[in-house]
């Protein structure tokens, strides 16, 4: 089954533990892109790849690192959580980042909480 | 800038009623626009999309339709059901450098009720 996958789901941290949402996707898509969900602001970019060895920022990037060494894999780095990154994150992807009629296909999402 | 504004939710109706979610665009170049559908707990899933004017996209009892001259992509359902219930994103795709960057809504939070 074609599918973005992220794990994990839901996560309890602390200030300052460092911590690693994992995305893969199974549909040899170029693009891969990570979203927080905050109440009333909807859905803002923090990281894009358009391929492996490719990324940079997106609107949102402060606190987060990523990489992209495999196509299908496209981690999500908090070196330092803060409570202001409590958030629901979404990881997605689309088959080529240059065409704007491809729609991008979303995670299931994992719910960070930073106390 | 690029920019979708969508109306506020949340938008609580009757079985069967009639739907309207209310959205426009600011653009500079020639988007795709979007409309994802988020059901509780779950991921973003692409409901329908238009890739021109005047394209009408349309999926499971829902339209949209591109409109350049009042730059809106309105969705629309003639009759809804209690499994409509979720969250609707209103978005579109631009060029910006040497890719295509989606900017989305803040959502429509839709209830049905029986």
């Amino acid at each position: 089954e074609a599918q973005v996958t992220q794990n994990p789901r839901y996560l309890i941290t602390v200030t300052g533990k460092k911590l690693t949402v994992t995305c893969s996707q199974n549909m040899n898509h170029e693009y891969m892109s990570w979203y927080r969900q905050d109440p009333g602001l909807g859905l803002r970019q923090i990281y894009y790849s358009m391929n492996v060895e490719v990324t940079d920022k997106g609107d949102v990037p402060e606190g987060y690192k990523v990489s992209r060494k495999e196509k299908r894999n496209f981690p999500l780095i908090l070196e330092s959580p803060s409570p202001n990154q409590t958030s629901l994150y979404f990881c997605a992807s689309s088959l080529i980042a240059a065409l704007s009629y491809n729609e991008q296909f979303f995670g299931p999402g994992t719910r960070l909480t930073v106390l | 800038g690029n920019s979708v504004t969508q109306m506020e939710g949340p938008v609580t109706l009757s079985e069967e009623a009639f739907l309207t979610i209310n959205c426009t665009y600011t653009a500079t170049g020639y988007p795709s626009l979007f409309w994802y559908v988020q059901y509780p707990g779950e991921g973003l899933q692409l409901l329908l999309k238009a890739t021109k004017a005047d394209d009408k996209g349309s999926n499971k009892g829902f339209e949209a339709t591109y409109r350049k001259e009042t730059t809106s992509f309105h969705l629309e359902k003639g009759s809804v059901q209690v499994s409509d219930s979720a969250v609707y994103f209103c978005a579109l795709s631009d060029r910006k450098d040497n890719f295509n960057k989606f900017y989305f809504g803040s959502g429509t939070k839709l209830n049905v009720k029986p």
